[in-house]
């Protein structure tokens, strides 16, 4: 499968406890970005990486949230401490690594984190 | 006021209908249009992206950008049950923006082609 892989795919926490979401961008993809979907709202851009690097994180929450992209292996979003408010399908998506191509981004098939 | 706005519908029509999406939007830094299919509880699919005003073909979709009213629309002609999904259209600045690369989305419209 060469498209944009996320896991889990379903993720339950208690509220306190931490949730951390994996993407592996598409074969010769070095761009990553994470979005958030919150029930009834559309798609908000939360970070953009490459690798060992955050270029954007406008997106993300002041607190609680962070995201790495390693030199080797998935990028990670993490979420510390979660509550209910953070409930929502979370997606990953990259995009070629020309720098011309970065608006041309491919989504995996999001994580749905559930707080409880 | 939303950087982008789209009607989330629903939209309902018979197939063989041609269907037309639309968006308008705010941001006049926006330089690249694209539209993503997005099924139910599935990742957003990358349709069709456009660069600045014009028109863009591919199948049964036809995607158009209108930058002086700040418009953009996609046609889906022939219109089967198979299209069926929520449409979502999403904007990027320029090369070397602030916002390239950082897609905003409409909220989506709901579509249903019913057989």
């Amino acid at each position: 499968n060469a498209g944009v892989m996320q896991n889990p795919r379903h993720l339950v926490r208690r509220r306190g406890q931490e949730a951390r979401l994996r993407c592996s961008p598409m074969k010769g993809h070095s761009h990553v970005y994470w979005y958030r979907q919150l029930p009834e709202e559309g798609l908000k851009f939360m970070v953009y990486l490459q690798k060992e690097n955050i270029i954007d994180e406008s997106g993300m929450p002041k607190e609680r949230f962070s995201a790495e992209f390693p030199k080797e292996g998935p990028s990670i979003l993490r979420i510390q401490q979660v509550v209910r408010g953070d409930s929502a399908a979370y997606f990953c998506a990259s995009s070629p690594p020309k720098a011309g191509k970065k608006y041309e981004q491919y989504f995996g098939p999001g994580t749905r984190l559930t707080v409880t | 006021q939303k950087e982008v706005e789209q009607d989330p519908g629903p939209l309902s029509v018979p197939e063989g209908a041609i269907v037309s999406l639309n968006c308008t939007y705010s941001n006049s830094a926006f330089q690249y249009f694209m539209w993503y299919r997005q099924y139910s509880r599935k990742g957003p699919e990358l349709l069709m992206y456009t660069y600045s005003s014009g028109n863009k073909e591919d199948g049964r979709f036809t995607a158009q950008v209108d930058k002086s009213s700040k418009y953009i629309s996609l046609f889906i002609r022939d219109s089967q049950p198979s299209d069926s999904a929520t449409y979502l259209c999403a904007m990027s600045g320029a090369l070397g923006g602030t916002s390239y690369g950082k897609l905003t989305f409409g909220q989506g419209t709901i579509l249903t082609v019913h057989p």
